[in-house]
């Protein structure tokens, strides 16, 4: 089945550093990638949209210049926290959607990636 | 490893029915928590309800209550009184703490759709 590999599975930074979460699918080439954020309460926040080869879609209240998304290729998109602040800290979850039979679509998730920053 | 199985990738329910979703995982850990997550098309992933590992009775949450049977490895949601605004895709997923970090797993997913 579809899998997607993320990396790392936990980081610590410190204050004003920047980090970069990679989402790999690694049998499948992903048109679309979703990047999530997980709030108190467990919801997961929609941050943006990815699809290969064009800019983002932020969602409102995302600063886009913080949360760097980069889709180049059909396996891979990552994640750049930047300037990272505590507040950041949070569980981040990418999403791969696929095509699968008869025109429909398939989603699969990475195993998400715990940001502390100290 | 953790391993979350929905094996129905539509369903459909008449308006006011009550329906089930399954779920089953597969997990070595010994301490785990088990989501359900409602995605509208807008994409988004409302969280609905949980169940830990330990919790002896079944979570409920307003229309929605998880069916989990330890044993069984199951986790089935079940909306009572369906509402055509119940209609989207509903994710399984299973949290656990292995190697000291945090790991998530999601299903593939059930669309549901309420008919009127």
């Amino acid at each position: 089945g579809a899998v997607v590999s993320q990396h790392p599975s936990w980081v610590i930074c410190k204050s004003g550093t920047s980090v970069k979460i990679e989402c790999r699918s690694l049998d499948f080439q992903a048109t679309t990638m979703f990047w999530y954020r997980q709030f108190p309460k467990q919801s997961l926040m929609l941050m943006a949209t990815s699809n290969e080869g064009s800019k983002a879609t932020y969602e409102q209240g995302v600063e886009k210049d913080k949360f760097l998304i980069n889709h180049a290729s059909l396996t891979l998109s990552t994640l750049t926290v930047t300037s990272a602040h505590p507040e950041d800290s949070s569980f981040y979850i990418c999403s791969a959607r696929y095509r699968a039979r008869e025109a429909n679509y398939g989603y699969t998730f990475g195993s998400g990636t715990r940001l502390t920053v100290v | 490893a953790q391993k979350i199985t929905q094996t129905q990738p539509g369903m459909f329910v008449q308006e006011k029915e009550a329906v089930t979703l399954d779920c089953t995982y597969d997990t070595s850990d010994q301490s785990y928590g088990l989501f359900w997550y409602k995605q509208p098309s807008s994409g988004e992933m409302i969280f609905l309800i949980y169940q830990g590992s330990y919790d002896e009775q079944n979570a409920t949450e307003g229309r929605y209550s998880l069916n989990f049977q330890k044993a069984r490895k199951s986790a089935n949601l079940v909306i009572s009184a369906s509402q055509l605004g119940d209609s989207a895709m509903y994710f399984c997923a299973a949290l656990a703490y292995s190697g000291g970090y945090q790991k998530v797993t999601f299903g593939t997913g059930t669309k549901l759709q309420v008919i009127p």
